[in-house]
């Protein structure tokens, strides 16, 4: 079972407030990915960070931003929410393989962000 | 360029049917990775297995079993006998190298299946 944590579950602000969705593992993974997940059920890649103090944007533009001070944590904040910006995020984490090794991505159960 | 296409994109069936989910990708990378992943209504990914390229040997799990052919670029899915609480959208995935390690998700096929 994963150990990685999303909150909140569910937000409804208005337009202009500043969010931050907050993503934690226990894992002591490495990289840490920000999902954006469309109510068509297609999931983009929005932000990714491969260890402390690294972070790199995705394949979908987005206006959220996000940092990685420790390793665990790896917050998303949007600064002036609008109703584009209503969508499930998926934060997951995967461990770093040696080699050519891969390894699977763990998901969070996500937050489900209502702009108003 | 990594792809994934699962051409499917809604399968109802009833219990106790078994189902295929089909999933076709695209890489130029010879060491790859390709998973399945189970998204059930309360929206967490649930990750389901992990394959290399290098690796083709079917593999089963309980009533999960998993067809990968490189000759066809295809990595499918059965579910035999399935049961309600499959009802999920199911998501194949590539990883590679060439991709820097990036998942690439297929648009996901959403299974329902009744009692």
């Amino acid at each position: 079972e994963a150990d990685i944590y999303q909150t909140p579950r569910y937000l409804v602000i208005g337009t202009g407030k500043k969010i931050t969705l907050e993503c934690s593992q226990t894992m002591g993974h490495d990289k840490m990915y920000w999902y954006q997940q469309d109510p068509g059920m297609e999931l983009h890649l929005i932000h990714y960070s491969y260890g402390v103090n690294s972070t790199e944007k995705g394949d979908l533009s987005s206006e959220s931003t996000v940092s990685r001070i420790r390793t665990e944590h790896f917050p998303l904040t949007l600064e002036s929410a609008r109703p584009s910006h209503t969508s499930q995020y998926l934060c997951a984490s995967s461990e770093t393989g040696t080699g050519a090794l891969l390894y699977e991505q763990y998901f969070g159960p996500g937050t489900r962000l209502t702009v108003t | 360029a990594q792809k994934v296409t699962q051409a499917q994109t809604e399968i109802s069936v009833v219990e106790k049917e078994d189902v295929t989910l089909d999933c076709v990708y695209e890489t130029r990378d010879t060491t790859y990775y390709l998973f399945w992943y189970k998204q059930p209504p309360s929206g967490e990914l649930v990750f389901l297995i992990r394959r290399n390229s290098f690796d083709e040997q079917n593999e089963i799990s309980g009533r999960y079993s998993w067809n990968f052919q490189k000759s066809t670029s295809s990595f499918n899915f059965t579910i035999t006998a399935s049961q309600v609480v499959d009802s999920a959208v199911y998501f194949c995935a590539l990883s590679a190298q060439g991709g820097s390690e990036k998942l690439v998700f297929g648009k996901g096929m959403k299974l329902t299946v009744n009692p």
